[in-house]
């Protein structure tokens, strides 16, 4: 099944320690992004990606770090966590924006 | 730079009923335009776009949106809502241009009584 794969659904961490959310697709998409998803705000984009080494920030990148390696992954790294970073994430990945992106099923995070 | 704005944040219907969610868009080149619809603790699910073809774009679930670039519009129907068609709702605008990348509307919450 083509799907893009977000771990964990669920995480709740304490401020300052380091946390990794992984996103996979299996679909051989070149193109990857990150979005925070907070209330009356819509979806913000993080940082995204067109291909394999190719990253840039999108509208809210500070605190938040990304790789891509390998074509299929797309980590999102809070290397110091703060509350303010307390939301609800997304990993999406397309062959060709203009045709739509299939969106993972969401990480919620809590940082206290 | 290209936005989007939803014109409601709550839409109330019964069910049976049409259903209209309204966007409207700014974009300084030729967009392309999609609605995404998110069920409660859900992804988003794509449900309908439009990239420069036909105006009027029909979607999964009975859905349609009608691309009218003199009013800079792209309102979402249904001629008869459906309880399972409760959910909140996306306008997306993206610039056929360079990365393409994603601006989302703040979302509808469509509830539908019975």
């Amino acid at each position: 099944e083509a799907q893009v794969t977000q771990n964990p659904r669920y995480l709740i961490t304490v401020t300052g320690k380091k946390l990794t959310v992984t996103c996979s697709q299996n679909m051989n998409h070149e193109y990857m992004s990150w979005y925070r998803q907070d209330p009356g705000l819509g979806l913000r984009q993080i940082y995204y990606s067109m291909n394999v080494e190719v990253t840039d920030k999108g509208d809210v990148p500070e605190g938040y770090k990304v790789s891509r390696k390998e074509k299929r992954n797309f980590p999102l790294i809070l290397e110091s966590p703060s509350p303010n970073q307390t939301s609800l994430y997304f990993c999406a990945s397309s062959t060709q924006p203009n045709y739509g992106y299939t969106f993972g099923s969401g990480t919620r995070l809590t940082v206290v | 730079a290209q936005s989007v704005t939803q014109l409601d944040s709550h839409v109330s219907v019964s069910e049976g009923t049409p259903v209209l969610l309204r966007c409207n868009y700014s974009s300084s080149y030729s967009p392309s335009l999609f609605w995404y619809v998110q069920h409660p603790n859900k992804g988003l699910q794509l449900l309908l776009k439009y990239t420069s073809a036909a105006t009027l774009v029909k979607g999964i679930n009975g859905f349609e949106a009608e691309f009218k670039k003199s009013e800079t519009s792209f309102h979402l129907t249904k001629p008869s809502a459906h309880m399972s068609d409760a959910a909140e709702y996306f306008c997306v605008v993206t610039l056929n241009t360079g990365f393409q990348k994603l601006v989302f509307g703040t979302g509808t919450r469509l509830l539908v009584s019975p």
